[in-house]
C-alpha cells in the first residue's frame, strides 16, 4: 500500500520554465510534508517542508503548495536551472511514525 | 560542519554471504536511522536509534538484518545472510533531536549488489 504517490517518473523543462512536480498521499493523518533532491551517488538533501496547517511555503526559486481536500502537494521551481536536474523525493510524516517517501520523479532542465 | 558518513560506498558479495556498512552521523545528532532504497523506490526506514536506543525497528527484517550503535554515536548495519533481494543503496541518515517533522540529513549510501 504506497501511502505517498509520485505518478511521474521523469520530467523535462527547459531552463528558465517552470518545472511543477507532483505529488499524492492516501493517509489523511499525514501533517507535514517534504521534499528532497537527491543527485548519482550522494544522499537525499531536504529542499523545502509545509506543515498541513499551511497551503503554501515559499523558499526562492522553490514553492510548494498543499491541497489538504484533494491530498495532493506540489512543487514549484521557477526558474528551473540545469543545477536542478535530480530525482525529487515527497516524504510526509503523521504524528511520530516514520517518514514515508514516495518513489521520486527524475526531473531533467534542458540548457 | 562534516556531514553523515558512511563505508564502504559500494560492496558486492554473494548470496548467503555477511555484509556489515558503518555509518558516522553529524556531530551531536542524537537519532540515526537506516533506511534501504530498492531501485527505482523511496527510501524505506529499517531501523531509528535515539542515542544508542531502539526507537523504531518495526521494519528490519530481523531474522537477517541487525544494527548496532553501542555508544550513541557511530553505528553498524549488518545483514547474514544476505539475499538476492536485499540488493539496495544502504541510506544513513541523522537528526539533532529526532523529533517528529525534524529534517533528516543523509549520507551518501552504500551501494549493495548481492550475486
Amino acid at each position: 500500500d504506497q501511502q505517498v504517490k509520485q505518478n511521474s517518473p521523469s520530467l523535462s523543462v527547459q531552463e528558465g520554465r517552470i518545472s511543477i512536480l507532483n505529488c499524492d498521499y492516501t493517509n489523511s493523518m499525514f501533517d507535514y510534508f517534504l521534499w528532497y533532491k537527491k543527485y548519482p551517488a550522494e544522499g537525499p538533501t531536504f529542499l523545502i517542508s509545509i506543515s498541513s496547517i499551511k497551503d503554501k511555503n515559499e523558499d526562492g526559486r522553490f514553492t510548494v503548495f498543499l491541497n489538504k481536500s484533494a491530498k495532493h502537494l506540489s512543487l514549484h521551481i521557477v526558474p528551473s536551472q540545469p543545477g536542478d536536474s535530480a530525482v525529487y523525493f515527497c516524504a510526509a510524516y503523521s504524528g511520530n511514525t516514520p517518514l514515508v517517501f514516495g518513489k521520486g520523479t527524475r526531473l531533467s532542465v534542458i540548457a | 560542519e562534516a556531514g553523515v558518513a558512511q563505508s564502504p560506498r559500494y560492496k558486492i558479495i554473494e548470496k548467503r554471504q555477511s555484509v556489515a556498512f558503518w555509518c558516522n552521523p553529524i556531530s551531536g545528532h542524537a537519532t540515526l536511522y537506516w533506511y534501504q532504497q530498492i531501485l527505482g523506490q523511496g527510501p524505506k526506514l529499517l531501523i531509528q536509534f535515539q542515542n544508542n536506543g531502539v526507537v523504531d525497528d518495526s521494519q528490519l527484517p530481523k531474522d537477517r538484518f541487525s544494527a548496532e550503535r553501542l555508544k550513541g554515536v557511530d553505528s553498524t548495519l549488518k545483514i547474514q545472510p544476505a539475499k538476492l533481494e536485499d540488493s539496495a543503496v544502504y541510506l544513513c541518515a541523522s537528526s539533532l533531536v529526532g523529533y517528529s517533522q525534524e529534517t533528516q540529513y543523509f549520507g551518501p549510501g552504500t551501494r549493495l549488489l548481492v550475486l
